[in-house]
């Protein structure tokens, strides 16, 4: 069982450039979700998705587009990338809301120079 | 609007000292609460939960957490350090009504957890 599984591990991007992020999960979750994780600053959700078709804002979704055609790809681009998109992503995937726990993908770090 | 506030990002314990990591939350419902771990180079994993079947939450590696109403706490405690539980550690809340709006859960920035041999 793979759970959440997320390519690449790691990523040097020139500023401007853009790239995908892929997220796969393999438990059936209708959730998914992608977060930034910054020194010090926990993690930010950046997009959201509570379905196939359906994906919405987080707290921090400039400079990211998300899509959703099925259950289980929710993949995140970068375009016109900046050296602010310096981070480590995580993608997570979920059973329902409120109480269901978060399953996380090993994340991918990525440095835009 | 919900909150969480970790108290102190790094924290430093002998091996087999008591971990005492602290939670505030501030939601205006009442929350679901967890902690997750995250490893060097990992993803995070769940630690434990509170859904209100009971205040005192045990979870795994021998971590618990105690719900406390009136001090708005979830307080992550273990009996006795052991190495393998330096990681970085991850207190959230999610709001019970959750509509969609802003996503699942808000996190906390985390707390470093350092064990000394």
């Amino acid at each position: 069982n793979a759970g959440v599984t997320q390519t690449p591990k790691f990523r040097i991007l020139k500023i401007g450039q853009s790239m995908t992020l892929q997220c796969t999960q393999d438990m059936n979750h209708n959730y998914m979700y992608w977060y930034r994780q910054d020194p010090g600053m926990g993690l930010k959700l950046i997009y959201y998705s509570v379905g196939a078709g359906i994906t919405d804002k987080g707290e921090v979704p400039n400079g990211y587009n998300v899509s959703r055609s099925t259950t289980e790809d929710f993949p995140l681009r970068l375009e016109l990338a900046a050296p602010s998109q310096t981070s480590v992503y995580f993608c997570a995937s979920s059973y329902g809301t409120g109480n269901s726990p978060l399953h996380f993908g090993n994340g991918t770090r990525l440095t835009v120079t | 609007a919900q909150s969480v506030t970790q108290l102190g990002s790094h924290v430093s314990v002998s091996e087999g000292a008591l971990v005492l990591l602290r939670c505030n939350y501030s939601s205006s419902v009442p929350p679901y609460l967890f902690w997750y771990v995250q490893y060097p180079n990992q993803g995070l994993q769940l630690l434990l939960k509170y859904t209100s079947a009971a205040t005192l939450v045990k979870g795994i590696n021998g971590f618990e957490a105690e719900f406390k109403k009136s001090e708005t706490s979830f307080h992550l405690t273990k009996p006795s350090a052991h190495m393998s539980d330096a990681a970085e550690y991850f207190c959230a809340v999610s709001d019970r009504d959750y509509g969609g709006s802003q996503g699942n859960l808000i996190f906390g920035k985390g707390t470093k957890l350092s064990v000394k041999p």
